[in-house]
């Protein structure tokens, strides 16, 4: 079974720093990975996704993620941070072969501070 | 707005009672899958199905149980409810089984006094 491990529970940074929030997958076989984002008081939305190729992934707002095998790792970054940030993002995995629910990660809340 | 319907959006009520909550997937997504998000244990999987039929099933409790209809609504029900039963009810749909995307409701906060 996989499991996912966001390591930081909650993040407080300043407009305009970097971010990078830690992910890291358990299971041995070729996975799917996403980044969700959960705005205050809102459902949950994809940030982006990888299924194969290119390890570096671009989603929306300007985040990326990108995919070490070798680490199991799927690291989220954005250069600059902004107020509208805020919120609480979720790493998740499931298995590419057969039909395997999406395992989240327990989340990490950004705060990002003027 | 992401195109799955969730209701009721709030409920309380006490231990021992039965709830049911409702999700109707988004247009031409088959598979509609249930989570369950509290502060100590994050979103966890409860069940997902697949044009009516179960597909997997996850950390659901037997008190729980969920069904998809024809119309490809589906309904999870919860009874003799527990205070721990308190939680956000996440349904997500998909219609790329093979890659899990999901895309989520707003959920049911759900609380039990």
């Amino acid at each position: 079974a996989q499991s996912v491990s966001q390591h930081n529970h909650h993040v407080i940074l300043s407009e305009a720093a970097s971010l990078e929030l830690g992910c890291n997958y358990s299971y041995g076989g070729t996975v799917n990975l996403f980044w969700y984002v959960q705005y205050p008081g809102q459902h949950l939305q994809l940030l982006l996704k990888y299924f194969s190729g290119d390890p570096l992934v671009k989603g929306i707002k300007g985040f990326e993620a990108e995919f070490i095998k070798s680490k199991f790792s799927f690291n989220l970054r954005k250069p600059s941070v902004q107020w509208s940030d805020t919120a609480e993002y979720f790493c998740a995995v499931n298995a590419r072969s057969g039909n395997t629910p999406l395992v989240f990660g327990k989340g990490t809340r950004l705060s990002v501070i003027a | 707005d992401s195109g799955v319907t969730q209701t009721p959006k709030h409920l309380i009520t006490a231990t021992g009672q039965r709830v049911t909550l409702r999700c109707s997937p988004r247009s031409g997504d088959l598979s509609v899958y249930w989570y369950q998000q509290s502060l100590d244990q994050g979103l966890q999987f409860l069940i997902q199905y697949y044009n009516g039929e179960e597909r997997a099933k996850g950390n659901i409790l037997e008190r729980f149980s969920a069904q998809q209809f024809p119309d490809l609504h589906s309904e999870l029900n919860l009874s003799s409810l527990e205070l721990g039963d308190s939680a956000l009810y996440f349904c997500a749909s998909s219609s790329r089984v093979e890659t899990g995307e999901l895309f989520f409701g707003e959920g049911s906060r759900l609380t039990v006094l």
